[in-house]
């Protein structure tokens, strides 16, 4: 069974500044995809960035960026130059690559990051 | 204009009571999908779907029916609602299995 943890219940940052948040997860399988998705105070679930994990480059999009260590079954969340509009909740999930079971996704409980002026 | 669209929004019903919570995407997506959501539990996947007229099951899916009549709609259904399917619903689509998924904006059910 897969298993995905985010140990940073919440974060606060100042305005500009750039965060890390954190996520290791658990898989059987040997190739498996993840990714980081952002819910808005409104409640609206946003996809951000995926990792795939026979890719040895980290992912980057905008300002968000990934920390892929396959060793440490870990994948962090980098933002950078961070807006009040960064303010949200952050989810890790990860999906399996292989088998029945390719599309589910499992979600870490999540990370509130607070950016403030 | 949203890709992926829920109804109702917002719903209460009482223990035992029939509800139906509808999802359209108009992504051309494939895959289609039914979660919740729970303080302490995070998003949970009860149903899935490649297609029209296939079902896949979730994670959590006792209690849960669900239908998808064409690529476009997907239907979550409850029969005999109980207090502890009070939750927030959301729906979502994918291009493929491999592919990120797109969200609706969830519909709340509050089942007394």
């Amino acid at each position: 069974a897969q298993k995905v943890t985010q140990t940073q219940t919440s974060i606060s940052v100042m305005e500009k500044t750039t965060v890390t948040m954190d996520c290791v997860y658990e898989t059987q399988d040997s190739s498996y995809f993840l990714f980081w998705y952002k819910q808005t105070a409104s409640g609206e679930i946003v996809f951000l960035i995926r990792q795939d994990s026979y890719k040895k480059e980290n992912a980057t999009v905008g300002h968000y960026s990934l920390n892929f260590q396959k060793p440490k079954s870990s994948i962090g969340l980098i933002i950078t130059a961070t807006q009040i509009e960064d303010s949200a909740v952050y989810f890790c999930a990860m999906s399996p690559n292989t088998g029945a079971n390719t599309g589910k996704l499992t979600f870490g409980h999540g990370t509130i990051l607070r950016v403030h002026p | 204009e949203a890709a992926v669209t829920q109804s109702p929004r917002n719903k209460v019903t009482v223990t035992g009571g029939n509800v139906t919570l509808s999802c359209r995407q108009t992504n051309s997506h494939n895959y289609m999908y039914w979660y919740r959501q729970d303080t302490g539990h995070g998003l949970r996947l009860i149903h899935y779907s490649y297609g029209a007229g296939n079902l896949q099951i979730g994670d959590v899916p006792d209690g849960y029916k669900a239908t998808r009549t064409t690529q476009e709609d997907f239907f979550l259904l409850l029969e005999l609602a109980s207090p502890s399917q009070t939750s927030l619903y959301f729906c979502a689509s994918g291009r493929d299995r491999d592919y990120e998924q797109y969200f609706g904006p969830g519909t709340r059910l509050t089942v007394l």
